[in-house]
């Protein structure tokens, strides 16, 4: 089936650790992209990648990093350095050209304890 | 610049009743305009989208939109609610770039 499969569902982590959240695509989408998730925010932009190798900064990127080594994948970590880490995140992928939507992975629930 | 209102972060409506979510954006360039819905600890689901075209707009799951551009707005509504359309919504605008901008999402429930 063609999608986006985000790992792990949930997560759990003390204070200090790095996380790496996964995000892997198979409907061979140029651009990815990461989000975060708060009650009542909406989703705000952590990072983004329009193609293998390059990626920007969204809104809201101090204690995350990313790597685009692979057009299929586009690992987010979010770093001890993230002060508060705890939200939901989301992965996306978009085809070329502005007209497209967005397609969504199911999210991953990160909790630091 | 490109962003998104949603009026309204909570709507209630009871069960057979018109659904009415509210939109407004600001783009300085022709918009590209989605409406998602999200269940809880799920992604988000494309409703509908409005880039060129007919302004009238139908998604799916019985939703629809309309882009006004006079009034700067991309309202969804659905006739008759359903149980199973408690959820989020979220509006968003994508122009140019290759960017999107949502809105801080409105809550829908649906009252037996």
């Amino acid at each position: 089936d063609g999608g986006i499969t985000q790992s792990p569902k949930y997560l759990f982590r003390k204070e200090g650790q790095n996380v790496t959240l996964s995000c892997e695509q198979n409907l061979n989408h140029d651009a990815m992209y990461w989000y975060r998730q708060d009650p009542g925010q909406g989703l705000r932009l952590i990072y983004y990648s329009q193609i293998v190798n390059d990626f920007q900064k969204g809104d809201i990127a101090e204690g995350y990093s990313v790597s685009r080594e692979k057009k299929e994948s586009f690992p987010l970590t979010v770093t001890s350095a993230q002060k508060n880490p705890t939200a939901f995140y989301l992965c996306a992928t978009r085809n070329k050209g502005n007209t497209g939507e967005l397609f969504f992975g199911e999210g991953s629930r990160l909790t630091v304890l | 610049a490109q962003s998104v209102t949603q009026l309204g972060s909570h709507v209630s409506v009871s069960e057979g009743a018109l659904v009415l979510l509210r939109c407004n954006y600001s783009s300085s360039v022709p918009p590209y305009l989605f409406w998602y819905v999200q269940y809880p600890n799920q992604g988000l689901q494309l409703l509908l989208k409005y880039t060129t075209g007919a302004t009238l707009v139908k998604g799916i799951n019985g939703f629809e939109a309309e882009f006004k551009k006079s009034e700067t707005s991309f309202h969804l509504t659905k006739p008759s609610a359903h149980m199973s359309d408690a959820a989020e919504y979220f509006c968003a605008v994508s122009g140019a770039g290759n960017q999107f901008y949502f809105g801080t999402g409105t809550s829908l429930t649906v009252i037996p």
